[in-house]
C-alpha cells in the first residue's frame, strides 16, 4: 500500500519570505501522480500544484512550485512570496495510475504566514 | 460553473442512529469520491462512484455505504453511528478522461458530522 509522509506537522514563514515544505512517498508503482491540497480555515480544499511521474520537469504554478526527486521518493512544495492568503493546511496527496481517483493523503503541514 | 456542494453541512446526530449525506459533482463531471477527515486519523478515502458503480473502496467497515445516481450527483450512508464516527466528510468530483490525465478532483465544502 502506498503512504504518505508530511514530517513537518507547523510551519511559519514571514510574509515575502520563501518556505519549503517536505513530503516523501512510498510506492513500488512507476505510474502516478502528486498533488499539493491547501486547505485554509474555511474548509474548502484546493488544488495548489500537481506532478505526473512520467514528466521529469518540476511542475509551477506561479509562486508555487515542485521539486520532485522520483528516485528518492520525494515531493517537496516551495512557496515563493508568501502571502497572508497562504496560511493553512497543506496536504501531499498520491494517487496511482491504476486506482481511479483514490487520493492517499499525507498528515498536513500547518503553514502560519507572520506579517 | 457552480462547484462541488453537499448538504447538510453540519448534521448532529446520536450513537446508534443512521445518516445520509448527499453530494453534488460539478456539472458534467462523473467521479464522485468520498474522504473521511479526523483530527487523528487524518484523511481518508471511503469510496469512488463512476457512472453509478462503486469503483473503489477504502478500508472502512460495512456500515460505510454509498451510491451514485444517473444524474451523477452522490450520497453516503453511515448506520449504527459510533462516536469515533465524528468528522468532517468531503466529498470530490471529477471529470474522468481517457489517457494520461491527472484528472484533477475538486472538493465540496465538507459535512460536518458530530454524533452524541
Amino acid at each position: 500500500a502506498q503512504t504518505v509522509t508530511q514530517s513537518q506537522p507547523e510551519m511559519s514563514v514571514q510574509e515575502a519570505e520563501t518556505v519549503t515544505l517536505s513530503c516523501t512517498y512510498d510506492t513500488s508503482e512507476s505510474d502516478y501522480y502528486l498533488f499539493w491540497y491547501k486547505q485554509p480555515p474555511s474548509r474548502q480544499m484546493i488544488l495548489v500544484i500537481r506532478q505526473e511521474a512520467y514528466k521529469q520537469q518540476n511542475a509551477t504554478e506561479n509562486r508555487f512550485s515542485v521539486n520532485f526527486q522520483k528516485a528518492a521518493k520525494s515531493f517537496s512544495l516551495k512557496i515563493s512570496d508568501s502571502q497572508l492568503g497562504d496560511a493553512a493546511m497543506y496536504f501531499c496527496a498520491y494517487r496511482s495510475a491504476l486506482s481511479g481517483n483514490k487520493l492517499v493523503f499525507g498528515a498536513g503541514t500547518i503553514l502560519r504566514v507572520k506579517s | 460553473k457552480a462547484g462541488v456542494t453537499q448538504t447538510p453541512r453540519y448534521l448532529i446526530k446520536t450513537r446508534g442512529q443512521q445518516v445520509t449525506l448527499s453530494c453534488s459533482p460539478i456539472s458534467g463531471h462523473r467521479s464522485v469520491s468520498w474522504y473521511q477527515q479526523t483530527p487523528g486519523q487524518g484523511l481518508q478515502f471511503l469510496f469512488e462512484y463512476f457512472s453509478e458503480t462503486q469503483r473503489n473502496k477504502g478500508n472502512f467497515p460495512g456500515r460505510f455505504s454509498g451510491r451514485q445516481f444517473s444524474n451523477s450527483r452522490s450520497e453516503m450512508n453511515v448506520s449504527t453511528l459510533e462516536l469515533g464516527d465524528s468528522a468532517l466528510y468531503l466529498c470530490a468530483s471529477s471529470l474522468v478522461t481517457s489517457g494520461r490525465e491527472s484528472n484533477e478532483q475538486f472538493f465540496g465544502p465538507g459535512t460536518r458530522l458530530t454524533v452524541l
